[in-house]
């Protein structure tokens, strides 16, 4: 079956630092990958998203997600921090024949 | 206006109260969706509308009602509405409704207490 997991479920850096949440799911077919961002009273934008090519991944205001296959793993990153970034990220499955799948939310703190 | 909107942003109803929520896309979508986010639990999808039909029914109580009158708009009906259906409703649409492979654009959300 369809999952997602998202191993921390809060996390907090100091402005500027480098960031990494985590993401594994598990799709019996070739996957579709997403994160997105909430960020507080806001519904969810779309971060970046991974069908095929290139397994790392450009997304907007600065992030990147590299696709892993052997470790059932798209873990997002970020080189630095900014307080702006403070949000809650969202990993998502979906595939052709399937509806999107969410995990459980990383809720991310910055401080100055 | 531009993306996804939704109306209202808040609503504080009893559980014998009846009303509706609308959400609006100007993105020329096909698709729309509604989700119910709760507290630490993943987003549930609740129904999908692809070209003003219903292709989605994930096992909502029939207390919540939808209704796609074109592709623009989708209006979610509650009625008797349980505390437990506290949460923030989120809409999204997207170009095709391909499952789980097309981008989808949410809008704001309504979040909703019940009494």
């Amino acid at each position: 079956a369809q999952s997602v997991t998202q191993p921390d479920i809060h996390i907090t850096v100091s402005e500027g630092a480098s960031l990494e949440l985590r993401c594994n799911y598990s799709y019996g077919a070739t996957p579709y990958l997403f994160w997105y961002v909430q960020s507080p009273g806001q519904g969810l934008q779309l971060l970046l998203k991974y069908f095929s090519g290139d397994t790392l991944v450009q997304g907007i205001k600065g992030f990147e997600a590299e696709f892993k296959r052997s470790q059932s793993s798209f873990n997002l990153r970020k080189p630095s921090v900014h307080w702006s970034d403070a949000a809650e990220y969202f990993c998502a499955v979906g595939g052709n024949t399937d509806k999107l799948i969410f995990g459980t939310g990383t809720r991310l703190q910055v401080f100055p | 206006e531009t993306g996804v909107t939704q109306t209202p942003r808040h609503l504080v109803m009893g559980m014998t109260n009846k009303k509706s929520l609308k959400c609006e896309q100007h993105l020329g979508h096909n698709a729309m969706y509604w989700y119910k986010q709760s507290a630490k639990k993943p987003l549930e999808l609740m129904f999908v509308y692809s070209l003003e039909e219903r292709v989605e029914n994930n096992s909502v109580p029939s207390r919540f009602s939808p209704e796609c009158p074109n592709s623009s708009h989708l209006f979610l009906h509650l009625h008797t509405l349980q505390p437990e259906d506290s949460a923030l409703y989120l809409c999204a649409s997207s170009q095709e409704g391909t499952g789980g492979t097309d981008t989808q654009y949410f809008g704001p959300g309504t979040r909703l207490t019940v009494l």
